[in-house]
């Protein structure tokens, strides 16, 4: 049973460029998770989503950014007009439903963006 | 989640036992104490966790204190592939489904 994999692994934008960060789920799992971690910083909670839903977007910044996580296919992080403050490593999370007090989560590797 | 203490950095020599304290002195009934970890350049990691009772798995330990409000993560011979950011997250009902991390414990594996 494959991990949670992620897509690119390393990505180099230019300002005002777009970027596209993929997250595929564990097998049977239906629910995602995003979190960003700045250069020596620890990791901030993003955007919580469900097929098709999004359930808590409470990290999201207001402007720019956008995920998605449609019937069939990998769940989308988008990045409009990237600024070089949005350089850091994007995580995804999965899980087969709302995440238990007891129960672990599931990360990716993580995609390392870099605005140049 | 309540908020968690942890040092910001701890040195072990291989093949010793590592012990990571965690504070929580405002833990309340219901919160679970979680604790990952970050290996270099990748994603975080599920280690352990516990409510009440002192839990063993394969990967470490987590000694509870009697009043829960602190906790200690125990590495009982670290290797240096155990070099890595250690968090200690709190999770109970009202956090939703977030994971809120600190800034964690580094931890230096030293051959």
């Amino acid at each position: 049973n494959a991990g949670v994999m992620q897509n690119p692994r390393h990505l180099v934008r230019r300002r005002g460029q777009e970027a596209r960060l993929r997250c595929s789920p564990m097998k049977g799992h239906s629910h995602v998770y995003w979190y960003r971690q700045l250069p020596e910083e620890g990791l901030k909670f993003m955007v919580y989503l469900q097929k098709e839903n999004i359930i808590d977007e409470s990290g999201m910044p207001k402007e720019r950014f956008s995920a998605e996580f449609p019937k069939e296919g990998p769940s989308i992080l988008r990045i409009q007009q990237v600024v070089r403050g949005d350089s850091a490593a994007y995580f995804c999370a999965s899980s087969p439903g709302p995440w238990r007090l007891r129960t672990e989560a599931f990360f990716g590797q993580g995609t390392r963006l870099t605005v140049v | 989640d309540a908020k968690t203490t942890q040092p910001n950095s701890m040195e072990s020599n291989e093949e010793e036992p590592v012990h990571l304290p965690c504070n929580h002195s405002t833990i309340s009934g219901t919160d679970y104490i979680h604790w990952y970890r970050q290996l270099p350049s990748q994603g975080p990691e599920y280690v352990i966790h516990g409510l009440t009772s002192n839990v063993n798995n394969r990967m470490a330990s987590l000694a509870i204190a009697e009043d829960r409000k602190s906790s200690t993560l125990i590495l009982h011979r670290a290797t240096l592939r155990d070099a890595a950011v250690y968090y200690c997250i709190l999770r109970d009902e009202a956090a939703g489904n977030k994971l809120t991390f600190g800034g964690g414990t580094r931890v230096l594996v030293k051959p």
